[in-house]
C-alpha cells in the first residue's frame, strides 16, 4: 500500500517562515512533488525532488531524504496569498502512477 | 489558463444519465491523466495515457470510461454514476509518461443527484 503522512492544518505569520513535512512509505519511488491548491482552483507545480538534498527556489524550498522517507517545503517571508493548500505526492512509478497526501492547509494571519 | 482546458466546469447530472467531460492540453505533452478530488480525501488517480495509450487503470468502476483519441484530448465518459461519485474531477498533464510536474486543468465540479 501506499502511505503519504502530512500535517492537516498549520497557521503561521505574514512575514515569518514555515515549513510543512511530508513523509512517505510507498511500494515504489521515483520522486517526490510538492503542489499548491488554493481553495476552489486547480494544484499549481511548485516542486520535484529526486535526489536528497534541498532545492531552492525563490521562496521556496524543497528537501529531500529518500533514506528517511521524509521531504519538507519550506516557505520563507510569508504573504497572506500563500495560504493555500500543499499537497505532497510521490511518483510511484514512472508510468505516471503519483500518489498524493491528504493536502496541509496552510493559513497566513496578519 | 494553465494550457489544459476543462469543459464543463460545473455538471450536475442524475443517476441515469450519461454525460461525458473534456480536457485538452496545448502543451504539447505526451501523457495524460485523470484525477478525482473528494472532499476530505487526498487526490486520487484513475487512469493515465501514455502517447494515446492507457497505462493505467486504477480499479476504477465500469460506470467512468475513458477515451483519449490523440495526445491533445482526453474524454471521461460517465453513465449510471452514484451520488457518492461528486467530486472534483481534474485532467493533467505531463511532458513524459510519469512526468516531472503535473499541469492541472480548472477541473469539472461533478455533483450526481
Amino acid at each position: 500500500g501506499q502511505n503519504i503522512d502530512q500535517p492537516t492544518e498549520m497557521t503561521a505569520t505574514e512575514g515569518a517562515i514555515v515549513q510543512i513535512n511530508c513523509t512517505y512509505q510507498t511500494s515504489g519511488f521515483n520522486g517526490l512533488f510538492w503542489y499548491q491548491q488554493h481553495a476552489g482552483e486547480a494544484p499549481t507545480f511548485l516542486s520535484y525532488n529526486v535526489l536528497d538534498g534541498l532545492e531552492e527556489k525563490g521562496r521556496f524550498s524543497s528537501f529531500l531524504s529518500r533514506s528517511k522517507g521524509y521531504s519538507y517545503l519550506l516557505l520563507k517571508e510569508l504573504q497572506m496569498k500563500d495560504s493555500a493548500s500543499y499537497l505532497c505526492a510521490v511518483k510511484v512509478t514512472n508510468a505516471g502512477k503519483s500518489t498524493f497526501g491528504d493536502g496541509t492547509t496552510l493559513t497566513v494571519k496578519p | 489558463e494553465t494550457g489544459v482546458t476543462q469543459t464543463p466546469r460545473h455538471l450536475v447530472m442524475g443517476m441515469t444519465n450519461k454525460k461525458s467531460l473534456k480536457c485538452e492540453q496545448h502543451l504539447g505533452h505526451n501523457a495524460m491523466y485523470w484525477y478525482k478530488q473528494s472532499a476530505k480525501k487526498p487526490l486520487e488517480l484513475m487512469f493515465v495515457y501514455n502517447f494515446k495509450e492507457q497505462t493505467e487503470n486504477n480499479s476504477v468502476p465500469s460506470r467512468f470510461s475513458p477515451e483519449c483519441p490523440n495526445s491533445s484530448h482526453l474524454f471521461l465518459h460517465l453513465h449510471t454514476l452514484q451520488p457518492e461519485d461528486s467530486a472534483l474531477y481534474l485532467c493533467a498533464s505531463s511532458q513524459t509518461p510519469g512526468g516531472d510536474g503535473y499541469t492541472f486543468g480548472s477541473g469539472t465540479r461533478l455533483t450526481v443527484v
